[in-house]
Order: C-alpha cells, then structure tokens, then sequence
C-alpha cells in the first residue's frame, strides 16, 4: 500500500507553545489530506479535511484558529496546534487517499505540561 | 452525517479460534466498507475492505462480508494468531478515499 509518513511520534510542549506536525505522502500526490484525532482507548475522529492549494475544511466543533492546517504541496500537510493547552493533549493522525483507498501516517503523541 | 456502530468492544479468544466483529451504518449513501488493524501506539493500517457491489471477500484468513439491506458489514478472523491480538475498526464513506466515519473500535486478544 501507499506510505504516508508522519512526523514528530512523540512532541511533548509546555503549555502556551504551538507544536507543528508534518504528513507527507512518500509514493504518491494528494490533493486531499485528513486529519484525525484520537483519545485514549476510543475511535478516531475526524477533525478537518486539508485541501492543497485551498483552506481546509473543518468539522463541526474544531475551532480553526487553535488548529492550524496548511497543504503546501501535493505531498506535505501539516498541522500546527497553536498555543497548546493540557486538553489538546492527544494523539493525532493523518491520512491520505490513494487508489481509492485511505491510508495513515504512523501518528504524533502530543503531550501538554 | 453517518453513524457507525461496531460490536463487541472488546473480545477475547482462544489462538486458533474465529473472532467476528459486526458493525452498522446510518447512510444508506455509504457505499465503502473498510476495516483498520491498530497497535499500540501507531496509526491504523488497512487490512480488507469492501464495496457495495459485493457481498464478500476474502483474504487468507480475514474475511468481510456487507448486508446492505440490512446496513450491517461484518470482519471474520479465522485460526487466530496471537499477532491478531490488536484494536480494529470499522469504517464508512460514499465515496472510496473520501473522509471516514469510523466505528468505535474492538479490542481483540488472542490467547495463546
């Protein structure tokens, strides 16, 4: 399957830091990215759908302005928590459609002090 | 928006065993079915996957089979493997490689 690369695995921040995490498709272009964030011990929920060339699409209840996304080529989406706090806290994922399938990054385990 | 359930949460076999997890969907519009095998600390990784023009696939010993009457698709694990032991989820969409709602995962253990 295709390789969808995620960087960092691990960022642990101080509260009030922003932290940015990169998703590159390695083998293949994506004009479309997803992120997802996950909860210890619970599914996967979708938070925003990242457009190259466009402003991404969030889902309801995601506020925009603390999560940050970017598609600046067709290849490398990121992510940037802005002034983390304690509750975002989490582990994020990204993943990218190829062939009609969805494939995911490896994920980034956010840890606010 | 769609809705997925997915049962039980967490199962328990003996190696060698079949494990099966069902799940439902809302959308009567979703039209792609695949399933993710998740370990600790990484991301999901897709092991089957089905359309609705088809009632089954399988592949080695994983298995998936959709009712889309009935809106229920179903994972079958045959002869078990301790590597099996993981966290898999159910997943829906419209259109293949568009946005997934997932269900809310099975933990599986494989007893050896």
């Amino acid at each position: 399957g295709a390789v969808v690369s995620q960087h960092p695995s691990r960022v642990i921040c101080k509260s009030g830091t922003s932290v940015k995490i990169e998703c590159r498709s390695l083998d293949f272009q994506a004009t479309t990215m997803f992120w997802y964030r996950q909860f210890p011990k619970k599914s996967l929920m979708l938070m925003a759908t990242s457009n190259e060339g466009s402003k991404a699409t969030y889902e309801q209840g995601v506020e925009k302005d603390k999560f940050l996304i970017n598609h600046a080529s067709l290849t490398l989406s990121t992510l940037t928590v802005t002034s983390a706090h304690p509750e975002d806290s989490s582990f994020y994922i990204c993943s990218a459609p190829s062939y009609e399938k969805l494939f995911f990054g490896s994920g980034t385990q956010l840890s606010v002090l | 928006g769609e809705n997925v359930e997915q049962h039980p949460s967490t199962l328990s076999v003996q190696e060698g065993d079949s494990a099966v997890i069902k799940c439902t969907y809302s959308d009567s519009a979703s039209n792609y079915f695949p399933w993710y095998k998740q370990e600790l600390g990484k991301g999901p990784q897709l092991i089957i996957d089905i359309r609705s023009n088809v009632g089954e696939k399988k592949d080695q010993r994983i298995a998936v089979t959709l009712n889309k009457t009935a809106k229920h698709f179903s994972l079958h694990i045959t002869e078990t493997q301790p590597e099996d032991s993981a966290v898999y989820f159910c997943a829906a969409t419209e259109a293949a490689g568009n946005k997934l709602t997932f269900g809310g995962g099975t933990r599986v253990l494989v007893k050896p």
